[in-house]
């Protein structure tokens, strides 16, 4: 079955550290990834998207990376802010015609000041 | 301001009686989908649609309906509510297919969280 999972469920830290989200799939046969910040009571945004053949891909201070022969993503935050405080999503497709997407159940970030 | 807009934000209701949750995009797109969020679970596609008249089932299908009659519009019918269909709801739309071959980017609407008594 595929599937995503994301790790910690939770995460807090302190206003201008670093941190890292990880994401393993089992999707196959993998098409694309990306990962979403989702702000409290909003949709989904869409932060990267990265192909099979992408290693890294950045956007201000978050940097995505994928592994795609062990199946791991991560999303690296650089000197976190107030406003990162979200839910991060990682969302894996399938290489198909149909409309195959599966969503991680998120990481829940808090930024401490 | 391109946008996608959910009606209601907020709604109770009780068992059985039917409700329609609307959805609307202006940026001329071809797909437009239905999501269901809950605790613990990533979002769960429940209708999507390629184009006019044309819709699909997603994942959790049952106890939904949905047509597609206009380009921008996308409306989510409940026609017998029950308390299992608690849950927060995001329309999304995206020029072409989302997932699958495509890189399209969905645009999530703010969401509805729908509770039924």
């Amino acid at each position: 079955k595929n599937q995503v999972e994301q790790s910690p469920q939770s995460l807090i830290i302190l206003e201008g550290k670093n941190c890292t989200l990880q994401c393993n799939y089992t999707v196959s046969p993998f098409s694309n990834l990306r990962w979403y910040k989702q702000d409290t009571g909003r949709g989904p945004v869409s932060l990267t998207i990265m192909t099979f053949s992408e290693n890294t891909k950045s956007n201000g201070r978050y940097t995505a990376t994928l592994d795609a022969d062990t199946k791991q993503s991560s999303l690296h935050i650089t000197a976190s802010q107030l406003s990162d405080s979200a839910s991060y999503i990682c969302v894996v497709s399938e290489y198909s015609s149909a409309s195959k997407i599966i969503f991680g159940s998120g990481t829940r970030l808090s930024i401490r000041p | 301001e391109a946008q996608v807009t959910q009606n209601p934000r907020y709604l109770i209701t009780v068992t059985g009686k039917k409700l329609t949750v609307t959805c609307s995009q202006n940026m001329n797109h071809e797909y437009m989908s239905w999501y269901r969020q809950d605790p613990g679970l990533g979002l769960r596609q429940i209708y999507y649609s390629m184009n006019v008249e044309v819709t699909d089932k997603g994942d959790v299908p049952e106890g939904y309906k949905v047509s597609r009659k206009e380009k921008r519009n996308f409306p989510l019918i409940l026609e017998s509510p029950s308390p299992n269909q608690t849950s927060l709801y995001f329309c999304a739309s995206s020029p072409g297919l989302a997932g699958g071959f495509s890189t399209d980017t969905q645009y999530f609407g703010p969401g509805t969280r729908l509770t039924v008594l």
